[in-house]
């Protein structure tokens, strides 16, 4: 079974709107991790944003919030007011079991991608 | 903010030919990845090294891959005897081993084997 599902191929949005990226993911471990990364065409791995298993609070960081949903076991990723250098691949990755007697080593495990196309 | 660095960002290589290829990992990680992204799909995850040695590696990550911290700073990926299917970039990441720390991931190699 996949981990981390990432049920959109691509997505558009106007210029100045926000949009949601779904990501959903599996797990048995009670601790875990859940990070955005953005790849633009350059090919980098861009950090975005971290929600921790345990945190009450969706995690914010500037334009970039995480809808964290534990109990259907999504972590969304909302982008408000689009700009055109959003556009870009942007993943979802988990990082499990790390620290708390798992075995993981603290490996993020990646969906399949979303491309966002930001449009004037 | 500290970087991993890798070298080349490009390689072109003949199938059969073995490659290395290079990372500098930020200083005072100890946790060591490398991953590797096929054109347009998803980031896959190759092998993760620890206290000098490998502590975790995927289905892909066969006797044709091998890793390696020479020293106290460069850590290598080896693929021998390259094919085809192996043209992808390539990353290395590191980090702290803390649950919550992101992944610093170098720029990446972009391997082409013809």
């Amino acid at each position: 079974a996949q981990k981390i599902t990432q049920t959109q191929p691509g997505m558009f949005v106007q210029e100045k709107e926000a949009v949601t990226l779904d990501c959903t993911y599996d797990t048995s471990d009670q601790s875990y991790g859940l990070f955005w990364y953005k790849q633009p065409s350059s090919g980098e791995m861009i950090f975005l944003i971290y929600q921790g298993s345990y945190d009450e609070q969706n995690a914010t960081e500037g334009r970039y919030s995480l809808n964290f949903q534990k109990a259907r076991k999504s972590a969304n990723l909302v982008i408000s007011a689009s700009q055109l250098g959003d556009s870009a691949m942007y993943f979802c990755a988990m990082r499990e079991g790390f620290g708390a007697g798992g075995t993981s080593y603290g490996k993020l495990t990646f969906g399949q991608g979303t491309i966002l196309t930001v449009h004037p | 903010e500290p970087e991993v660095t890798q070298t080349p960002s490009h390689q072109v290589t003949q199938m059969g030919q073995e490659v290395i290829l290079r990372c500098v990992p930020i200083s005072n990680h100890l946790y060591f990845y490398w991953y590797r992204q096929i054109l347009g799909q998803k980031v896959e995850f190759l092998v993760s090294f620890y206290n000098n040695e490998i502590s975790e590696k995927s289905e892909i990550f066969d006797d044709q891959f091998s890793v390696e911290r020479p020293d106290g700073s460069n850590f290598t990926l080896k693929i021998r005897s390259t094919k085809l299917e192996d043209s992808a970039m390539y990353f290395c990441a590191s980090g702290s081993g803390s649950l919550n720390e992101k992944l610093f991931f170098g720029s990446g190699t972009q391997l082409s084997v013809l």
